[in-house]
């Protein structure tokens, strides 16, 4: 596989459930993110990692969960989501954090909290 | 803080017709400057970038100059083709804050044969 991969795509929960998102990035990269993109919305930050280093927590609400075990995994868990909170979620990874590097995105997961 | 401005959409061209984009920026130095694209069903990819002043990123018949003195990366593409209908993405990159991109809200173009 190359790039970013993610799964599940497409999940479906209610709002007692827990689940969780992986990411897996094939790029040899140091630095991987979340992003919740919502209809009629910016894209959001939620997550910055950098050599497994938690680097950025963008006032995200308890019920989201990151966990990155090494440099090429990320993962999102899920838990008590409302529905407000569905979305399609994006992962990405870049080099490092240099202004000028580029981020490759995955496909995305898209959420739907019943 | 940091901020990116983006044309409005939706915006509907006709096969060949010549397209433009505008993106204005704030922050604070010199930061990178990105345009991306998503297609439908898809994440974000790269289409061009800028990373100083006076540069131009260019990449599948699209252009972008980096407009300091205007604060503004411009998309344009001579001739639009239906396989260009996506979702176009400005954001920048400041180098005080590398790990927190600042994205547009994304403009659609949607291409009529």
């Amino acid at each position: 596989e190359t790039g970013v991969t993610q799964t599940p795509r497409h999940l479906v929960m209610g709002m007692t459930n827990k689940k969780s998102l992986k990411c897996e990035q094939h790029l040899g990269h140091n630095a991987m993110y979340w992003y919740k993109q919502s209809a009629k919305k910016p894209l959001e930050l939620m997550f910055v990692y950098s050599l497994e280093e938690r680097v950025e927590n963008n006032s995200v609400p308890s019920r989201f969960s990151p966990e990155c075990p090494n440099s090429s995994h990320l993962f999102l868990h899920l838990h008590t989501l409302q529905p407000e909170d569905s979305a399609l979620y994006l992962c990405a990874s870049s080099q490092d954090l240099q202004a000028t590097d580029t981020q490759y995105f995955g496909p995305g997961t898209r959420l739907t909290v019943l | 803080g940091d901020s990116v401005t983006q044309m409005e959409g939706p915006v509907t061209l006709s096969e060949e017709a010549f397209l433009t984009i505008n993106c204005t920026y704030t922050a604070t130095g010199y930061p990178s400057l990105f345009w991306y694209v998503q297609y439908p069903g898809e994440g974000l990819q790269l289409l061009l970038k800028a990373t100083k002043a006076d540069d131009k990123g260019s990449n599948k018949g699209f252009e972008a100059t980096y407009r300091k003195e205007t604060t503004s990366f411009h998309l344009e593409k001579g001739s639009v083709q239906v396989s260009d209908s996506a979702v176009y993405f400005c954001a920048l990159s400041a180098r005080t804050n590398a790990g927190k991109s600042t994205f547009g809200d994304g403009t659609t173009l949607t291409v009529k044969p």
